[in-house]
């Protein structure tokens, strides 16, 4: 149990364009999914909050309007990148909280901006 | 979470030996306290989490302490196996606070020598 997915897995991508990055949870219902980015070599740093129905919680210096995220089910969270350029690229991963307090961590995106 | 201090950042172990992992935290309020592992290129894996309830959990060779008072939280992992090798992640954070992403430590790159 507690599977998280994410699609895709690798994306590359041109400066200037978007990119979408799809979250799923599974088997189970979640009403919190959360954003990290990884950079290589580095820890997971939160990028927002994702609340099913309603706006998203943004971590400070995290641009909302580049970064921008729907989580229109309670088994789907999205993360759109807009505008990307290379300094986006990155590993991008998404958690969902099943049960209290525990996050169940997806497989990751590696984004590549050209 | 505020700040999660993380040691070592490598460590490297005979197999068979013990591997002791610490991380300190700065946030008076946590009360949550997972660890994950995580492979090259993949998503981290929850291996064990603690509640600010509890001052020790232990799953077969794993085990994590909790000192609130010090705050400071231990992942201890016995007779390690070449499959341990990874990259572990100490994290905290303030369940129920408002603010549940997860702060994460720098992570410490496991090496079990054959």
């Amino acid at each position: 149990g507690a599977v998280v997915s994410q699609h895709p897995s690798r994306v590359i991508c041109k400066s200037g364009t978007s990119v979408k990055i799809e979250c799923r949870s599974l088997d189970f219902q979640a009403t919190t999914m959360f954003w990290y980015r990884q950079f290589p070599k580095q820890s997971l740093m939160l990028m927002a909050t994702s609340n099913e129905g309603s706006k998203a919680t943004y971590e400070q210096g995290v641009e909302k309007d580049k970064f921008l995220i729907n989580h229109a089910s309670l088994t789907l969270s999205t993360l759109t990148v807009t505008s990307a350029h290379p300094e986006d690229s990155s590993f991008y991963i998404c958690s969902a909280r099943q049960v209290a307090d525990t996050q169940y961590f997806g497989p990751g995106t590696r984004l590549t901006v050209l | 979470g505020e700040n999660v201090e993380q040691h070592p950042s490598t460590l490297s172990v005979q197999e068979g030996d013990s591997a002791v992992i610490k991380c300190t935290y700065s946030d008076s309020a946590s009360n949550y306290f997972p660890w994950y592992k995580q492979e090259l290129g993949k998503g981290p894996q929850l291996i064990i989490d603690i509640r600010s309830n509890v001052g020790e959990k232990k799953d077969q060779r794993i085990a994590v302490t909790l000192n609130k008072t010090a705050k400071h939280f231990s992942l201890h992992i016995t007779e390690t196996q070449p499959e341990d090798s990874a990259v572990y992640f100490c994290a905290e954070t303030d369940s129920g606070g408002g603010a549940d992403g997860l702060t994460f430590g720098k992570g410490t790159h496991l090496i079990i020598q054959p």
